[in-house]
């Protein structure tokens, strides 16, 4: 039973537009989300986060926009660079508890 | 300044084998976490330390495995007889706080492979 799922397993985007990754998460007790980037042979690395209090966060390129009621969160990451080429997990935690919950990762490829 | 490393980063055992798995945490780092990542899948959470303490060790998915963090910076996961279900990239991750923790710092992983 997937609490937190990332529907897309790959995404390919033209350089220099917006990227648009999804996250669906099923329970209601989640009170703060993550994304996390991974590029082959490396350890996830923190992009961004935000509170079940917000429904948006902006951090440079990248914004996370929380939709509680859908139980949907994004990623827009604009302009789109080739760095940007990575896996992108989203993630979730509950209040009071340390573990994180994990989406399968979306696959983003940025198109020269 | 340094990051997370984990030794091995490669690991192949065959079936019945045991293996141990190092993580060095940043230092001054409060909690670390080992996680499992089989392939195409995010990580999964095994167990939880908060400096030499193990909190959490619901994840852990067989009395096979084992963890221990003794003097709260370095951490081993063991995992005896080895099965070919515990191939997976095992992932190490520590943060500056404890308990309330937000954002991780990753390790580059162990590959484990079980023949």
């Amino acid at each position: 039973d997937q609490q937190v799922k990332q529907n897309s397993p790959s995404l390919s985007v033209q350089e220099g537009r917006i990227s648009i990754l999804n996250c669906d998460y099923t329970n209601s007790m989640f009170d703060y989300f993550l994304w996390y980037k991974k590029y082959p042979a490396e350890g996830p690395t923190f992009l961004i986060s935000i509170s079940s209090i917000k429904d948006k966060n902006e951090d440079g390129r990248f914004t996370v926009f929380l939709n509680k009621s859908a139980k949907h969160l994004s990623l827009h990451i604009v302009p789109s660079q080739p760095g940007d080429s990575a896996v992108y997990f989203c993630a979730a935690r509950m209040n009071s508890n340390y573990q994180l919950i994990w989406g399968a990762g979306t696959k983003l490829i940025i198109k020269p | 300044g340094a990051g997370v490393s984990q030794s091995p980063r490669y690991k192949v055992a065959k079936r019945g084998q045991d293996v141990a798995l190092r993580c060095d945490p940043i230092s001054g780092h409060v909690s670390l976490f080992w996680y499992q990542q089989a392939l195409g899948q995010g990580p999964e959470f095994l167990t939880y330390f908060q400096n030499e303490a193990q909190l959490d060790k619901s994840g852990l998915p067989s009395d096979r495995f084992f963890a221990e963090r003794p003097e709260g910076s370095v951490s081993t996961l063991k995992i005896q007889r080895t099965q070919q279900e515990d191939s997976a990239v095992y992932l190490c991750a520590s943060s500056p706080r404890d308990l309330l923790v937000y954002e991780q710092y990753f390790g580059p992983g162990t590959r484990l492979t079980v023949t």
